[in-house]
This record gives C-alpha cells, sequence and structure tokens, in this order.
C-alpha cells in the first residue's frame, strides 16, 4: 500500500521568504508524484506532477519540486513567496499501474504574512 | 466551462436521515470520484467510478453508496447519516486513466459540499 506524509501541519512565512513544504511517500511499487492546493473555500487545483524524466519539476505560480528517489521525498520549494500564496497544500502519490486511487497526505497550511 | 458541479454546498442533517450529494461534470471525462476531506487527515477515497456503468470503493466506503446515472453524472447517497460522515465532500473527475497516460490521471475537484451531522 501507499502512503504520503506531510510532517508540517502548518509553515509560516514571511511575504518574499522562500519556503519549502516535505512530502515524503512509502511504496512498494514506482509511483506518480503529484501537488495539489487548496485555496480557502475551492475544490483542489493541481500545482504540478512528477511523472518521469528529470527529477525537477515546474509548476505553476512559481513552484517547483524535486523528486528524490532515494530519499523517496518529493518536497516543494518556491524561492519568494506572496500573500496570495496562503493556502493549503497537499501531496498525492499514484501507483504506475491501472490503479485509479489517488492517496493524499494530510495536507499543509501555507500561511504568508506581510 | 462550469467544470465539475457539487450540490448541494452545504446541508445539516439528523442523524438517521439520508441524503444525496449531486456531481456532474461536463469535461466529457471517464473517471468520476468521490472524497471526504477531514482535518488533519487529507482527502480521503469513498468511491470510484473508472468509467460508465462501473463503480469501485475507495479507502473508507461504509455507511455510503454511489450511483454513476450516465457519463457526466455520479451521487453519492448516505442512507442513515452518522454524526461521523460530518465532512466535506468533494467530487473529482478525470480523463481515462490508462497506465501509460498517468497525466489523464489529473484530478478536476468541484468545490466541495459541507456536510454537518448532529
Amino acid at each position: 500500500a501507499q502512503s504520503v506524509t506531510q510532517l508540517d501541519s502548518q509553515v509560516p512565512v514571511f511575504e518574499e521568504a522562500p519556503v519549502e513544504l516535505r512530502c515524503n511517500y512509502s511504496s512498494s511499487v514506482s509511483v506518480y508524484l503529484f501537488w495539489y492546493v487548496q485555496y480557502p473555500n475551492q475544490g483542489l487545483q493541481l500545482l504540478l506532477k512528477y511523472l518521469s524524466g528529470s527529477t525537477l519539476v515546474k509548476g505553476i505560480n512559481g513552484f517547483e519540486a524535486e523528486f528524490n528517489k532515494s530519499q523517496t521525498s518529493f518536497h516543494l520549494r518556491k524561492p519568494s513567496v506572496h500573500i496570495s500564496d496562503t493556502a493549503e497544500y497537499f501531496c498525492a502519490v499514484k501507483r504506475r499501474d491501472s490503479s485509479y486511487k489517488l492517496i493524499f497526505g494530510s495536507g499543509t497550511r501555507l500561511l504568508v504574512r506581510p | 466551462n462550469a467544470g465539475v458541479t457539487q450540490t448541494p454546498k452545504f446541508q445539516v442533517l439528523k442523524t438517521g436521515q439520508s441524503m444525496t450529494l449531486q456531481c456532474a461534470q461536463d469535461m466529457n471525462h471517464n473517471s468520476m470520484y468521490w472524497y471526504r476531506q477531514d482535518p488533519g487527515m487529507g482527502l480521503r477515497l469513498i468511491y470510484y467510478s473508472a468509467s460508465e456503468g462501473t463503480t469501485d470503493k475507495g479507502e473508507v466506503p461504509n455507511g455510503y453508496n454511489v450511483s454513476r446515472l450516465n457519463k457526466r453524472e455520479f451521487s453519492l447517497r448516505l442512507e442513515s447519516a452518522a454524526p461521523s460522515q460530518t465532512s466535506v465532500y468533494f467530487c473529482a473527475s478525470s480523463e481515462r486513466g490508462r497506465r501509460e497516460v498517468a497525466g489523464a490521471n489529473v484530478l478536476t475537484f468541484g468545490a466541495g459540499s459541507r456536510l454537518t451531522v448532529l
């Protein structure tokens, strides 16, 4: 079975500072990895995804994530955050087979302060 | 383009009452999903429908039933609501997720339905 761990439930950061949101996964088979963002009172939107190839993946709004197979991690980073980045961020994993199941982490709330 | 539409947005039920959450998508997606979101637990899959005419259990199916009415619509029914089912429910859809086209499993979510069971 797959599992996703987001150790930080909340990350406060000042505007224009860099941020890293951590994600570690566990799986006995190869997986695809995703980051979704949820703005207040909205559904989730895809931020970026890792399918194969380059381990550094760029997404929308200046976010990027790096897949590290040896550490089973997929941390999300942004060099300079804005107030509008305040949201909840979810890491997710899916098996590379016919399963349709996307397993989500518990989420990290990014709080950007002026 | 409406995307994924869920109704109702808010609902309060008493224990034992029944209700149906409705979901419709207009993107011609083959697969549809129901998730629940609880604080500190992320999203958990309740049921999914890989294609019209099929449904399968997810991580937390107990207490729920689903119907894939047609390609556009996927409803979630609570037959006898319990306080443990107080949650925010999200419907999502995706294109057919073939093994070699993982990108097709990108989910488009609705805005959510907040359910309170007293």
